[in-house]
Formats: C-alpha cells, structure tokens, sequence
C-alpha cells in the first residue's frame, strides 16, 4: 500500500511562478525523499532529508518536514516549463530498505 | 554512463508467455530493488536484494515472479504465464544501504 499522499494531484502554473507541493504520510520514517518522472520516463531522485531535519535546500528547490505533522512539502522557486513533470515523495520507513510513494503531484508549467 | 539500465525498455506479450527483464545497477552499490508502476500510480514495491541474497518480497509478488541477483551484480525479475493485470512498468533502483536510491528507465510491459 502506497503511505505518502500528495497535495494537490495537479498544479498548473506560469513559468517563473514557484510551486508548492505538499505530501502527508501516515507512519514514522527515517527520511522523505522527492522524485521527478517525466512522461513515461525513470525516477529521478530530487532530495532527502532525513527524520531529525526540517528543511533542506537544494538550488530552487526547498524541502521541509513536519514530523510532528507527518508531512512534508516541496516548494521549486521560479519555476521553468523544463520543470514539467510528476513528483512524488517517497518514505523510508526501515533504513535503506523498501521506498512508500505517493501517487504524486503533475505539475504543468506553461511558458 | 554509470546509472542503472534496464533490458529491454518495451515488452510486448501475449498472455500466458513468460518474459523476463534484466537490471543492471550502479557497479558500486550493493542494493538493488523492484518496483512496479502502473498508470496515474506511483512505484510500488516488490523485492530487493543486498549483495545476492533476497531479503524482502512484497505481497503484490505473487508466486509467478520470480527475481534473481547472482553474483551480486545484475539482477533479473521472470514474469510467468503472464495476465493482462501484469502490464504496468517496472523500475529497477540501486543504492548504498542508507542512501538515496537511483532509478534506472524502466521496462514497459503490456500483455494482449
């Protein structure tokens, strides 16, 4: 079963706009991780931040975590159309073993 | 390139062949895994190995798929008799024990 939930399913921006995304998840971990797959593409892996932290930035991304709220939210600042694409968040739950994704969050970006 | 591959990218099948697919990882790393993703869904798990040994198998992995890492190097996940229900992608990833795990492209199976 699927742990993580993003929020919203899809987001429609303009190009430099920044986008927000948000995924709750439903037992305790020891990091989130955020992906990006492009139409009928891999997984590209995005961040992680671990369990003892509560925000990480990455170039325009910033990623924050709750875990007194088991959640999480993924913010990708002036945003391109090259940022086209679906992102899930990702739970790991045992330490390197299995990954829990979400359904993800199709994120359009029109020039 | 140094990323994770997947053999072949597409797989079309009639149901009730049998196909297999084939993984191979970032040299270095030690884990492999299998994930499933079908439409509108995101990736979900089906087994992993560390090094050679088959350490964890989802419930989705009924006893028609069977995966394999000899050596502790590539791996390959079999698929018999195959359903229609069996069409989906399936993503492979490698990774160090507690680091993040990279994507190889996938293989798109559909089963007519």
């Amino acid at each position: 079963s699927q742990q993580g939930e993003e929020d919203p399913q899809a987001l429609s921006i303009q190009e430099g706009e920044n986008a927000t995304m948000n995924c709750s998840y439903k037992t305790s971990i020891n990091n989130l991780q955020w992906y990006r797959q492009n139409s009928g593409r891999g997984l590209v892996h995005l961040i992680l931040i671990r369990s003892n932290e509560r925000e990480k930035h990455s170039g325009r991304l910033r990623v924050t975590l709750d875990t007194s709220k088991k959640s999480s939210s993924l913010l990708i600042t002036a945003s391109r159309a090259a940022d086209t694409a679906s992102y899930f968040c990702a739970t790991d739950v045992d330490s390197g073993y299995a990954l829990n994704f979400g359904k993800g969050t199709s994120l359009l970006v029109t020039p | 390139d140094t990323g994770v591959s997947q053999n072949p990218r597409h797989k079309i099948t009639k149901r009730g062949q049998n196909v297999t697919f084939r993984c191979d990882p970032i040299s270095e790393h030690n884990r492999l895994y299998w994930y499933r993703q079908t439409l509108g869904q995101g990736p979900e798990f089906l087994t992993y190995f560390q090094n050679e040994a088959q350490l964890e198998k989802s419930r989705l992995l009924s006893d028609r798929f069977s995966a394999e890492r000899p050596k502790g190097s590539f791996s390959t996940l079999e698929i018999q008799r195959t359903e229609q229900g069996d069409s989906a992608m399936y993503l492979c990833a490698s990774s160090f024990p507690t680091g993040e795990q990279y994507f190889g492209p996938g293989t798109r199976l559909t089963v007519t």
